[in-house]
């Protein structure tokens, strides 16, 4: 079975751009989480997407948003960019939400110019 | 909030044991374990539950002090496998929402 895939795998914008990342979770997994991770540190929690609504937002500004869709996909979109949005993006799925284990993509490497 | 693992780097030869630490200054729900190898996604080890429960298989375990907050993973006769950035993530209540440490890096040498 296919694991979290994650599109693109890379991706360079300039400052000021708007990007969208797209995820497609586990078959059956109904829960979709997205992470930043900066390199050298831990992955941090983004939003949780479960049955279409948003579960959980961590601490990130407005310009952050994403949305999940019928089939469970989700989308991250990052609007106004800026030279700190630049990261790793790793999206993980779950079977249902709450303490389950967390499957994640390979993610998709952001650099803002 | 974030959880302080220690060490922030071991070096191991094959067939040693290490231990790596995760210390929350919050009450924790659950402890999440990860590996990260270089350029990959993290992969998911095992979840802990507050209620000091031991967890593992074969030669990785790991255990949760409910009383320290404190999560403890045990490598046990290391391999080179085993190399790699390991993640705790902790939870703090029944949702989804995990906060993750800084890693710790674990190199086996042959």
């Amino acid at each position: 079975d296919a694991g979290v895939t994650q599109s693109p795998t890379h991706l360079i914008k300039t400052r000021g751009q708007h990007v969208t990342l797209r995820c497609s979770p586990i078959s059956g997994h109904k829960s979709v989480s997205w992470y930043q991770q900066v390199l050298g540190q831990g992955p941090q929690f983004i939003f949780q997407y479960y049955e279409k609504e948003e579960r959980g937002r961590g601490n990130f500004p407005d310009r952050f948003s994403a949305r999940q869709f019928p089939n469970y996909s989700s989308e991250l979109n990052v609007n106004a960019l800026l030279l700190g949005d630049s990261a790793l993006y790793l999206c993980a799925s779950s079977f249902l939400t709450g303490v389950q284990p967390q499957h994640f993509g390979d993610g998709t490497r952001l650099s803002i110019l | 909030q974030q959880p302080v693992q220690s060490p922030q780097a071991v070096i191991l030869r094959e067939g040693e044991d290490a231990v790596i630490n995760c210390s929350s200054s919050k009450a924790l729900y659950s402890v999440h374990w990860y590996r990260q190898k270089h350029g990959e996604a993290p992969v998911f080890l095992m979840i802990l539950l507050k209620g000091g429960e031991q967890k593992g298989h074969e030669k990785i375990s790991a255990s949760f002090n409910e009383k320290k907050q404190q999560s403890s993973l045990y490598l046990t006769a290391s391999q080179l496998s085993y190399s790699g950035t390991y993640f705790c993530g902790t939870g703090y209540n029944q949702g989804g929402k995990l906060i993750f440490g800084q890693g710790t890096e674990l190199s086996v040498k042959p």
